[in-house]
């Protein structure tokens, strides 16, 4: 079953505009961690954040934390078209020093030139 | 630092067939995971391997079943085959640590077609 649910599940902007993107999730996390796919290829790690955090930044990315309303929130700013890729928010459940990622269905963001 | 690798990168089996996937995990990371990602879906845990024994388990029948091998490599075998088993399969390595988790390396994935 999906954890999380990210919306919208498309997006398309001009290059240079931020784009934000948003997962909302069930029960308590360890963590939360944000992934990046090309085309149906592997998996590319952006950003983690911990449940203890509130917000994390990482060159033009930055995500945020509301474990109060269990929501977070991915902003890419400056986009540009090599940023056009699903984009997918997972959760890792507070059971054990690595556990497994409960993957949302994705956010396709399209970035025009 | 290699990353994680996967082989073959595609590959058609028939039904009832088996088939056997292949993960080298990143160098310097001792957790394997499988996961299965339908057309349009996000990925699904299959299942963790550490130390050379599963460690979880998602929502999968036990025709599903792997291995991890000393040098932390890992094989993903599925036994009679079904048509629903047409997926892109991606292998994760992690290092576990003690607190906090950490992330992921995925490998580029070996995409399934049972006809």
């Amino acid at each position: 079953s999906q954890q999380g649910e990210e919306d919208p599940q498309a997006l398309s902007i001009q290059e240079g505009e931020n784009a934000t993107m948003n997962c909302s999730y069930k029960t308590s996390i360890n963590n939360l961690q944000w992934y990046r796919q090309n085309s149906g290829r592997g998996l590319v790690h952006l950003i983690l954040i911990r449940s203890n955090e509130r917000e994390k930044h990482s060159g033009r990315l930055r995500v945020t934390l509301d474990t109060s309303k269990k929501s977070s929130s991915l902003l890419i700013t400056a986009s540009r078209a090599a940023d056009t890729a699903s984009y997918f928010c997972a959760t890792a459940l507070p059971t054990g020093a690595n556990s497994k990622l409960t993957f949302g269905k994705g956010i396709t963001l399209s970035v025009r030139p | 630092e290699t990353g994680v690798t996967q082989s073959p990168t595609h590959l058609i089996k028939t039904r009832g067939q088996q088939v056997t996937l292949r993960c080298s995990s990143q160098s310097g990371h001792n957790t394997v995971s499988w996961y299965q990602q339908a057309l349009g879906q996000g990925p699904q845990f299959i299942f963790q391997y550490y130390r050379e024994e599963e460690n979880g388990r998602g929502n999968f029948p036990p025709r599903f079943s792997g291995l991890q091998f000393p040098n932390y490599s890992s094989e993903l075998n599925v036994n009679a085959l079904e048509l629903d088993d047409s997926a892109l399969y991606l292998c994760a390595s992690s290092l576990v640590i003690i607190q906090g988790g950490g992330g992921y390396t995925f490998g580029s994935g070996t995409r399934l077609t049972v006809v």
